[in-house]
């Protein structure tokens, strides 16, 4: 069964460095997601991309962050300089064009320190 | 803008036992309403969804979830769980769809399994 794959599964960095996350979406998908989910907090829509530019962001998602299909495959978030405040699950996510499902990836956690 | 309340943190449950996790939504139009899980070190997993039509929606794993509008609720229910149902649980809600929209989640329900 196809699935969203994420690296790196775990990824330490110090404050004001930049990170890059990387995701490759099911292969026939159009529509990509990045969420985060501070620890003991909800699961918190960062910005959906279709069509190699962004279609949605939340307030989350300011100038510090931005996503790029570099290639046919993968989907990346970076964080240009990293926050203490940034630790948290990095999920990546990836509809179809049917519209009417979200298929999540294993997550990246990003310690700040 | 939507939201969503899991009133439980965490829930006990015996195996064997039915359940229930509640959600309840905010949201001033007809939501796009979803249940996932998530395993330890696994991703999200869609259990169910309800767009429209029957209230009553069938998903995986043999949950079943009830939509509400005079409630504002989308409750998840299972007859009988299972040792492998120890899970978190988020209810999330969207406005356009499940895949062209920013999903709204629940900060979620831990479930635990007694033997």
């Amino acid at each position: 069964e196809p699935e969203v794959t994420q690296t790196p599964s775990h990824q330490v960095t110090q404050m004001g460095q930049e990170v890059i996350l990387r995701c490759v979406p099911i292969s026939n998908h159009l529509y990509f997601y990045w969420y985060r989910q501070i620890l003991g907090q909800k699961v918190e829509f960062l910005v959906s991309f279709y069509n190699n530019e962004i279609s949605e962001k939340s307030e989350i998602f300011d100038d510090q962050f931005s996503v790029e299909r570099p290639d046919g495959s993968n989907f990346t978030l970076k964080i240009r300089s990293t926050k203490l405040e940034d630790s948290a699950m990095y999920f990546c996510a990836s509809s179809g064009d049917t519209l009417d499902e979200q298929y999540f990836g294993p997550g990246t956690r990003l310690t700040v320190t | 803008a939507q939201s969503v309340t899991q009133p439980d943190i965490h829930i006990t449950v015996s195996e064997g036992a039915s359940l229930e996790l509640r959600c309840n939504y905010s949201y001033g139009a007809t939501p796009y309403l979803f249940w996932y899980v998530q395993s330890p070190g696994q991703g999200l997993q869609l259990l169910l969804k309800y767009f429209s039509g029957d209230t009553l929606v069938q998903g995986i794993k043999g949950f079943e979830a009830e939509f509400k509008r005079s409630q504002s609720s989308f409750n998840l229910r299972k007859p009988s769980v299972h040792w492998s149902d120890a899970a978190e649980y988020f209810c999330a809600v969207a406005r356009f769809g499940g895949g062209a929209d920013g999903l709204t989640f629940g900060k979620g329900t831990h479930l635990i399994i007694q033997p």
